[in-house]
């Protein structure tokens, strides 16, 4: 089955730097890769999400890419700001007639430093 | 506020009982997920249902069971309970979008087995 590695496990920023987080996966099926946050004792809340017909995606500060020979995709994070200090997921499915099994890394802690 | 529901929020029960938790999904969403996390096992994918029926499952105990009634709403039924079964439990419902489902988490049930 799919497995997905997720590093580095904690990352401490200073404010206005960006954030680089990076996860593998093993299975060459998997073609959706969605990214959570998740704040201490709340809900993971989607942030952003590629398909694996697209290379790259931005929405405002936040940017993932994917590199499907490699089987590895990144989220970036510029700008940074005390509030995106949380725990940060990424996961992978294969979306097969509307079964979704998604496999998450183990989550990087990531700290913005004022 | 993602719009998924989950009762209760906590639950404390003691090892060999049995215990349901319920979702409700987002208005229209017809797929509910239900995952779990532990400190040891990140977020475990357990069970997809879509308009009542079973459509993908994970690492599921055979002690769990899930349904999902004709108004969408699923209940997870966790029975023999062990102290390792202690976890956070979420559900998730998904909307098609852009290609794919998007899965949007509810708030939780924290599950304290003693």
């Amino acid at each position: 089955g799919e497995n997905v590695e997720q590093h580095p496990s904690t990352l401490s920023v200073q404010e206005g730097d960006s954030a680089v987080i990076k996860c593998t996966y093993s299975d060459s099926a998997s073609n959706y890769f969605p990214w959570y946050k998740q704040e201490l004792g709340k809900r993971p809340q989607l942030i952003i999400d590629i398909r694996s017909n697209v290379g790259e995606k931005k929405d405002q500060r936040i940017a993932v890419t994917l590199n499907k020979t490699a089987k590895h995709f990144s989220l970036h994070i510029t700008e940074t700001q005390p509030e995106d200090s949380a725990v940060y997921f990424c996961a992978a499915s294969s979306d097969h007639q509307g079964a979704q099994k998604l496999v998450f890394g183990q989550g990087t802690r990531l700290t913005i430093n004022p | 506020d993602s719009g998924v529901t989950q009762t209760p929020k906590h639950l404390i029960t003691a090892t060999g009982q049995r215990v349901t938790l319920r979702c409700s999904p987002r208005s229209g969403d017809l797929s509910v997920y239900w995952y779990q996390q532990s400190l040891d096992q990140g977020l475990q994918f357990l069970i997809q249902y879509y308009n009542g029926e079973e459509r993908a499952k994970g690492n599921i105990l055979e002690r769990f069971s899930a349904q999902q009634f004709p108004d969408l709403h699923s209940e997870l039924n966790l029975s023999s309970l062990e102290l390792g079964d202690s976890a956070l439990y979420f559900c998730a419902s998904s909307v098609y979008s852009g290609g794919t489902y998007e899965q949007y988490f509810g708030p939780g049930t924290r599950l304290t087995v003693t």
